[in-house]
């Protein structure tokens, strides 16, 4: 049972063009969302995250959109370059419970940044 | 390198004999989490440890498979008479606290001949 699904498995886009990477929910528990970037050999690596109290986080090139009402969230990378070609991975988890911190992931995209 | 350290990089072990997985959290990081990862899948959640205490292992495969996290030292998790199904990337991940975001090793890649 995939709780986090991202149905594309790669996308590719020009330089300077904008990226955007989907990802969808089924657990209505989620309520903190973050996505990593992932190079090959490497450990994911932190982007960017967002509650479910907001519906929108930026940090740079970098914004999270979040639709609650259809269990929804996309990454927006504008300008892409580069460097950013590598797989993203959109995870979840629940807080308000308290204990369980764990994130369940989805399968990952593959972004290709063409110069 | 104050990151999550992980090591070894790459371990490969025989069928029956044990693997330990050793994983330093980020300095001031008291909160350690093991991913397992499957060719072509996403990062699946294993086990989730403070100090000296399991908190949640819900993702731990029932047999062979253990963690600690002890007062002083990395954490380390135990797979005991390896099968090749246990060949995988494993990911020790740290945060400061349940709410701040978890930051990963780079991974130990076990493989079973």
């Amino acid at each position: 049972d995939q709780q986090v699904k991202q149905n594309s498995p790669s996308l590719s886009v020009q330089e300077g063009r904008i990226s955007i990477l989907n990802c969808d929910y089924t657990n209505s528990m989620f309520d903190y969302f973050l996505w990593y970037k992932k190079y090959p050999a490497e450990g994911p690596t932190f982007l960017i995250s967002i509650s479910s109290i907001k519906d929108k986080n930026e940090d740079g090139r970098f914004t999270v959109f979040l639709n609650k009402s259809a269990k929804h969230l996309s990454l927006h990378i504008v300008p892409s370059q580069p460097g950013d070609s590598a797989v993203y991975f959109c995870a979840a988890m629940t807080l308000n419970t308290g204990a369980n911190s764990k994130l369940t992931f989805g399968k990952g995209i593959t972004l290709s940044v063409r110069p | 390198n104050a990151g999550v350290m992980q090591n070894p990089r790459h371990l490969v072990r025989r069928r029956g004999q044990e693997a330990r997985l050793r994983c330093s959290p980020m300095k001031g990081h008291s909160h350690v989490y093991w991913y397992r990862q499957l060719p072509e899948e996403g990062l699946k959640f294993m086990v989730y440890l403070q100090k000296e205490n399991i908190i949640d292992e819900s993702g731990m495969p029932k047999e062979r498979f253990s963690a600690e996290f002890p007062k002083e030292g990395p954490s380390i998790l135990r797979i005991q008479q390896v099968v090749r199904g246990d060949s995988a990337a494993y990911f020790c991940a740290s945060s400061q606290g349940q709410s701040q975001p978890q930051h990963f090793g780079d991974g130990t890649r076990l493989s079973i001949l």
